[in-house]
């Protein structure tokens, strides 16, 4: 069975502070995706990024960037500079390799990014 | 990326009526489709696997006869909520994955509203 858990259900922060949203999975499978999506109010969900769990280099993506640590089962989040646009439920999410995608979501992490 | 649609995108309908979600892929084919449920402020929650030409593969505790699943197409897979009930209420999210690529990223619609009175 999997599991993804993001045991922060809302975070505040002030514009332009740095946030890190926490994502821990658990699973059997040797090779496995972990993905981020952004719920924004309006409901639909944006693809963040898709890391295979082979490759455990972080990667960044302008404000954006990605810590995975195979080592905790762990798939971090960090915003930098964080602006009121970032405002959105984030979701970490996982699927077995083969899986066609059928994802495991996480509860979501509510961020507000505040003027 | 790839380009899906669901429509529409908010319903709201009487108690006892049906309602039929449509999820298409617009620029690709997709063998399967998920179909995902959200309650306000929760999670998303696998429903269904959709097959075309096959019947769709339900997670454990959905009703198969309430949410009613057809993949008549490579590019379509619709969900009907039957006799919908208040509690029916919540918002439905389809994905669709590109046959021609392996381990892509899942493609989601926009979503619908449902809201049953």
């Amino acid at each position: 069975a999997q599991k993804v858990t993001q045991a922060q259900t809302e975070i505040s922060v002030v514009e332009k502070e740095d946030v890190t949203l926490d994502c821990v999975y658990e699973t059997r499978d040797t090779t496995y995706y972990l993905f981020w999506y952004k719920q924004p109010p309006s409901g639909e969900l944006v693809f963040l990024i898709r890391r295979n769990s082979f490759d455990e280099q972080n990667e960044i993506s302008g404000r954006y960037s990605w810590n995975f640590q195979k080592s905790t089962s762990s798939f971090n989040f960090t915003i930098t500079a964080s602006q009121v646009v970032d405002s959105a439920v984030y979701f970490c999410a996982l699927t077995p390799e083969g899986g066609g995608n059928k994802l495991t979501f996480g509860t979501g992490t509510q961020l507000k990014v505040e003027l | 990326g790839a380009v899906v649609s669901q429509h529409p995108s908010r319903v709201i309908c009487k108690s006892g009526t049906s309602v039929k979600i449509e999820c298409r892929s617009l620029d690709f084919q997709a063998t399967t489709m998920f179909w995902y449920r959200q309650f306000p402020k929760k999670s998303l929650m696998l429903m269904a696997t959709s097959n075309e030409g096959s019947k769709a593969t339900y997670e454990q505790g959905v009703e198969k006869d309430k949410f009613l699943i057809n993949h008549a197409s490579l590019t379509l897979s619709t969900l009907t909520v039957t006799s919908a009930h208040p509690e029916d209420s919540s918002f439905y999210i389809c994905s669709a994955r590109d046959v021609r690529i392996l381990n892509t990223e899942a493609f989601f619609g926009q979503g619908t509203r449902l809201t049953v009175v």
